[in-house]
């Protein structure tokens, strides 16, 4: 099983919104990520957890808020976004952060429209 | 920083024809993986390869690791409109991987 599941599939939110868009994996892996993708543009990392940690923040502004609360689950809560936050937000898990062949497992992405 | 470049960018076919697209680093590969994505989903892992010279087939897609591990191509036998999306090939480290700009195939019917 190479799965990882993304909810939802779409979202619209307003900009005074706050939503939670969330991420799961049964594949055992230990570390997850966090990416966002503008149409005809490759993934931009946002967040790396290893291990249920905070490894990596890509300067990501605050009104993007990850959370791990386990090492299947991986939450990015929204709040005061702008419209050009609007893209696809991709969750991946990898067997362990750091570690060769660095095979990284996609979820289908929710597609986030910030009105 | 490790410089990726593939290419073509943007490739437009016939269904049946052949094609190969190739992706470019300025330093040494540890590993390479391949990912195709779809519009509107996520990249889905076609291949990893890991050994110079290495080549792995996966039904009419055949993927080859330079010698070097600077360089590889992906090569479509015959291809069809499901094979029609976004390649990437990104660059892995111990921090991130990191992707070039793609190739956009479409497979005309």
């Amino acid at each position: 099983d190479t799965e990882v599941t993304q909810t939802p599939k779409h979202l619209v939110m307003g900009m005074t919104n706050k939503k939670s868009l969330k991420c799961e994996q049964h594949m055992g892996h230990r570390a997850m990520y966090w990416y966002k993708q503008k149409a005809k543009k490759p993934p931009e990392l946002m967040f790396v957890y290893s291990y249920e940690k905070l490894s990596i923040n890509e300067s990501v502004p605050s009104r993007f808020s990850p959370e791990c609360p386990n090492s299947s689950l991986l939450n990015l809560h929204l709040h005061a976004l702008q419209p050009e936050d609007s893209a696809l937000y991709l969750c991946a898990s990898s067997q362990e952060h750091s570690r060769e062949p660095y095979e990284q497992y996609f979820g289908p992405g929710t597609r986030l429209t910030v009105t | 920083t490790q410089l990726l470049e593939q290419s073509p960018q943007f490739l437009s076919i016939q269904e049946g024809e052949n094609l190969t697209v190739y992706c470019n680093s300025s330093s040494v590969f540890s590993s390479l993986q391949w990912y195709r994505q779809e519009p509107g989903e996520g990249p889905v892992l076609l291949v990893t390869v890991v050994t110079g010279g290495e080549v792995k087939k996966l039904k009419r897609l055949t993927f080859q690791f330079g010698d070097a591990r600077k360089d590889s191509s992906l090569h479509i036998t015959a291809a069809q409109p499901g094979d029609t999306g976004l390649y990437l090939c990104p660059a892995g480290s111990a921090r991130q991987l990191t992707f070039g700009s793609g190739t956009q195939l479409t497979v005309l019917p």
